[in-house]
């Protein structure tokens, strides 16, 4: 299983352009998270998704939206992106709700917005 | 709003020392305690979850402890490794099952 993968690795923005982080689990999980971490702070939730068809919003949600039309994909995306937006995105996902079952971790988007 | 602090940030010590990392919490209601590992340019991997019922879990060479009124857990590394060497991280789930997360030590075992 390749569990949880993000596309992509890397991405150089500039300021005012968009683009969508993609973020695929095989698991079967029902719950799905996104995450950034920033030097100096801990991993902050951004949005999440307890379903397909679901969303809601985390600690730090505004500037993003997110999607869950199937439900192995949860998509994050930046409409206009700002220079306080670089950071390390990560995706995770849970069968069950987050604390009570484990969550397994994407390796990560860098992004960097110029 | 629940914070959660990890001290020391940064950790050097010698291949097979036993050693102890500290992360404290404001908000005793919480319904468990992660600890997690970071390696560089990669994602998070569980080690240890701990329910807030519970006072300790083991996996191996680790052992994290729960003092939930104390606000504070500890994770014990038996027998350091250089392979041991990574960020450890540690979450708190409160209400509504969200995870706060503090800052990490950053530990480097050297031979």
């Amino acid at each position: 299983n390749a569990g949880v993968t993000q596309t992509p690795k890397f991405r150089v923005l500039k300021t005012g352009q968009s683009m969508t982080l993609l973020c695929a689990q095989d698991m079967n999980h029902e719950y799905m998270y996104w995450y950034r971490q920033d030097p100096g702070m801990g991993l902050r939730l951004i949005h999440y998704s307890v379903g397909e068809g679901t969303t809601a919003k985390g600690e730090v949600p505004d500037g993003y939206n997110v999607s869950r039309l199937k439900k192995q994909n949860f998509l994050l995306g930046l409409e206009s992106a700002a220079p306080s937006q670089t950071s390390v995105y990560f995706c995770a996902s849970s069968l069950g709700l987050a604390g009570v079952d484990t969550q397994y971790f994407g390796p990560g988007t860098r992004l960097t917005v110029l | 709003k629940q914070e959660v602090t990890q001290i020391p940030a940064a950790l050097s010590v010698p291949e097979g020392e036993n050693l102890v990392l500290n992360c404290s919490f404001t908000d005793s209601a919480i319904y468990n305690l992660q600890w997690f590992r970071q390696d560089p340019g990669k994602g998070l991997t569980s080690l240890l979850l701990i329910q807030s019922s519970q006072r300790e879990q083991t996996s191996g060479r680790l052992n994290a402890s729960l003092d939930k009124s104390s606000g504070r857990s500890t994770l014990y590394i038996a027998a350091s490794q250089p392979g041991d060497s990574a960020t450890y991280l540690c979450a708190v789930t409160g209400t509504a099952s969200k995870l706060t997360f503090g800052t990490g030590t950053r530990l480097q075992v050297t031979l």
